[in-house]
């Protein structure tokens, strides 16, 4: 299997529960990232990990915690959400030092 | 704050016509900008990009036009096809940690190619 690929597509968690996002690249790279798209509003960049490494944090509550255990794989645990982080949520990919990012087509996620 | 505003939250065209998506930057150190294109139930795809040494770049139907001046860039689509209906965005890429760069995205523009 080629590119990026999150699993699940569609999740719909309480806010008591715990759930966990995956992204799996198959194209290389060695840099990845969390984008989180709510309605009318620009794609928001959450977390960068590069070579592994956590990069970058954009004031992203607890609540999200991410997880790089290598450089092909992404995971973004999800605890005690509220219904206003419902959106849908992008990984990308590139290679470190670029900008040609590969994006996988998200997992819709839903609090209630 | 917003530094790549795309306002038009949507554009309708007749097939065969000229669709013209427009998109402003605020952050001068912008150098380079990326449009992606993303179908509903899909991630965004790459689709056009260009530097800020270019004021134009084309790629068969699809060519983007840069203002420095106006802060300003525009993306023709000629002529457009219903399958160019989608949710387009405008990106600029800064450095952000490490040496990765970050993508700061607009809202997007949705597009609707009539038959």
């Amino acid at each position: 299997e080629t590119g990026v690929t999150q699993t699940p597509r569609h999740l719909v968690m309480g806010m008591t529960n715990k759930k966990s996002l995956k992204c799996e690249q198959h194209l290389g790279h060695n840099a990845m990232y969390w984008y989180k798209q709510s309605a009318k509003k620009p794609l928001e960049l959450m977390f960068v990990y590069s070579l592994e490494e956590r990069v970058e944090n954009n004031s992203v509550p607890s609540r999200f915690s991410p997880e790089c255990p290598n450089s092909s794989h992404l995971f973004l645990h999800l605890h005690t959400l509220q219904p206003e982080d419902s959106a849908l949520y992008l990984c990308a990919s590139s290679q470190e030092g670029g900008w040609g990012y590969t994006f996988g087509s998200g997992t819709r996620l839903t609090v209630v | 704050d917003q530094q790549v505003k795309q306002n038009s939250p949507s554009l309708s065209v007749q097939e065969g016509r000229i669709s013209i998506l427009n998109c402003d930057y605020t952050n001068s150190m912008f150098d380079y900008f990326l449009w992606y294109k993303k179908y509903p139930a899909e991630g965004p795809t790459f689709l056009i990009s260009i530097s800020s040494i270019k004021d134009k770049n084309e790629d068969g139907r699809f060519t983007v036009f840069l203002n420095k001046s106006a802060k300003h860039l525009s993306l023709h689509i000629v002529p457009s096809q219903p399958g160019d209906s989608a949710v387009y965005f405008c990106a600029a890429p800064l450095m952000g940690g490490g040496s990765n760069y970050k993508l700061t995205f607009g809202k997007g523009t949705l597009l609707t190619v009539n038959p």
